[in-house]
């Protein structure tokens, strides 16, 4: 497997409070992507970055923010978590050119 | 903007059959095609990838994709399914200066034994 660890594996926040999820990959690849995965949605892309302090928004991006400092870890932040923000969330990374993504085991989490 | 569309929400087939999952997008350059495969609980793993060459690819297990640029369509095959088979399969699109990575809404596959 891919040397991508995504952290916490699982949470349980209240409404309102900021959480942030962790993606960190030992592959040195230029891009990473966050995703969240819901019933009849599919993965939708949040944010994504291609290089470090380079990102850019994805389908589903109001509430969320990301940065990239280094190469190897990739933040998504919910500034103020909603309800509708319960959902599983998916990192990404992939080298560009010819190569596949490469997924994180995924983040659960509820807001309550 | 591109969008991945896959026409089928849920397949139930019975073991032996074929498989046929359709997918199309929309992206009129360059693109890099996906079918990844998420088993209950997992996370997503590739079966099959398409960049250039032949529009016939071969993947994992026993699955196939065959490319077919005029209708922008991608569409996922295997001539006979096992129970193990059952999971979710993903279309995906990578297109654009940024690497953007679109996935279609998936479809559920279940295998009768």
């Amino acid at each position: 497997d891919a040397g991508i660890t995504q952290s916490p594996r699982h949470k349980v926040t209240e409404t309102g409070t900021p959480v942030t999820l962790r993606c960190h990959q030992t592959e040195n690849h230029r891009y990473m992507y966050w995703y969240r995965q819901d019933p009849g949605h599919g993965l939708r892309l949040i944010h994504y970055s291609y290089g470090v302090k380079d990102t850019d928004k994805g389908e589903v991006s109001d509430g969320y923010s990301v940065s990239r400092s280094k190469t190897e870890d990739f933040l998504l932040t919910l500034e103020s978590a909603t309800s509708s923000q319960t959902s599983v969330y998916f990192c990404a990374i992939n080298g560009g050119g010819g190569t596949e993504a490469f997924f994180g085991q995924g983040t659960r989490l509820t807001v309550v | 903007a591109q969008s991945v569309s896959q026409h089928n929400h849920h397949v139930i087939l019975s073991e032996a059959a074929s498989l046929e999952l359709g997918c199309n997008y929309s992206y009129g350059g360059t693109v890099n095609l996906f079918w990844y495969v998420q088993y209950p609980g997992q996370h997503l793993q590739l079966l099959l990838k398409y960049f250039s060459g032949d529009p016939l690819v071969k993947g994992i297990k026993g699955f196939e994709a065959e490319f077919i640029k005029s209708k922008f369509s991608f569409n996922l095959r295997k001539p006979s399914v096992q129970w193990s088979d059952t999971a979710e399969y993903f279309c995906a699109v990578r297109g654009g200066s940024q690497g953007n990575l679109i996935f279609g809404k998936g479809t559920k596959l279940s295998v009768k034994p």
